[in-house]
């Protein structure tokens, strides 16, 4: 088991730019969120999906917007990149809402 | 919204030696969580502590959970330079998983 995916590595974007950071987790679980950890911020939590066809804001959701394709993918998109949205992007999932989650190995994100 | 507080920030220990580290919150929680970070790397799961459980080992590991003064503890016994890490808080209520900022350990060799 790959456990949970995220593409690409590192992205450097300009300002205006639009992208989508992909995540995928193999472990037939039905919650999956998406983070962005700044430096002495910890993680904020951008958007959620409690289960396949449900997404839910989190504490940062502007800028932002996501897709639960399915029930092992769920994408983060950027429609127009901010210098402010330049961070590290953490994609994970648990079996249930809130129980331990399995992190991906992040998408470090630089907005020019 | 309720976020877990880590305290001390940063810690540096010689190997062998046990390593605290505590959280605090401020709301009730169901359940509050540790997760260690490796540099450059994503956030692993350490242990689960429900509200209604005091003490919780695995392993090298022991969480204590006090919630009438809303705090937790994390000890890690007999540390290895492999503990070197970042180790964060996470208190979950009203349906979010709040995490603290987090507290970097650092096991001299």
């Amino acid at each position: 088991n790959a456990g949970v995916t995220q593409t690409p590595k590192f992205q450097v974007l300009k300002t205006g730019q639009s992208m989508t950071l992909q995540c995928a987790q193999d472990m037939n679980h039905n919650s999956m969120y998406w983070y962005r950890q700044d430096p002495g911020m910890g993680l904020r939590l951008i958007y959620y999906s409690a289960s396949e066809g449900t997404t839910d804001k989190g504490e940062v959701p502007n800028g932002y917007n996501v897709s639960r394709l399915n029930k092992r993918e769920f994408s983060l998109r950027l429609e127009s990149a901010a210098p402010s949205q330049t961070s590290v992007y953490f994609c994970a999932s648990s079996l249930a809402d809130y129980n331990e989650q399995f992190f991906g190995p992040g998408t470090r994100l630089t907005v020019l | 919204s309720q976020q877990g507080e880590e305290d001390p920030q940063a810690l540096s220990i010689q190997e062998g030696e046990n390593a605290t580290m505590n959280c605090s919150y401020k709301t009730s929680i169901n359940n509050l969580q540790w997760y260690r970070q490796n540099s450059g790397r994503g956030l692993v799961h350490l242990i689960l502590i429900r509200s209604n459980e005091r003490e919780k080992h695995s392993g090298r590991l022991r969480v204590t959970l006090d919630t009438s003064k809303k705090s937790s503890s994390l000890l890690i016994t007999a540390s290895r330079a492999a503990d070197t890490a970042s180790y964060f808080c996470a208190t979950e209520g009203n349906n979010r998983l709040a995490f603290g900022k987090g507290n970097q350990v650092v096991v001299i060799p």
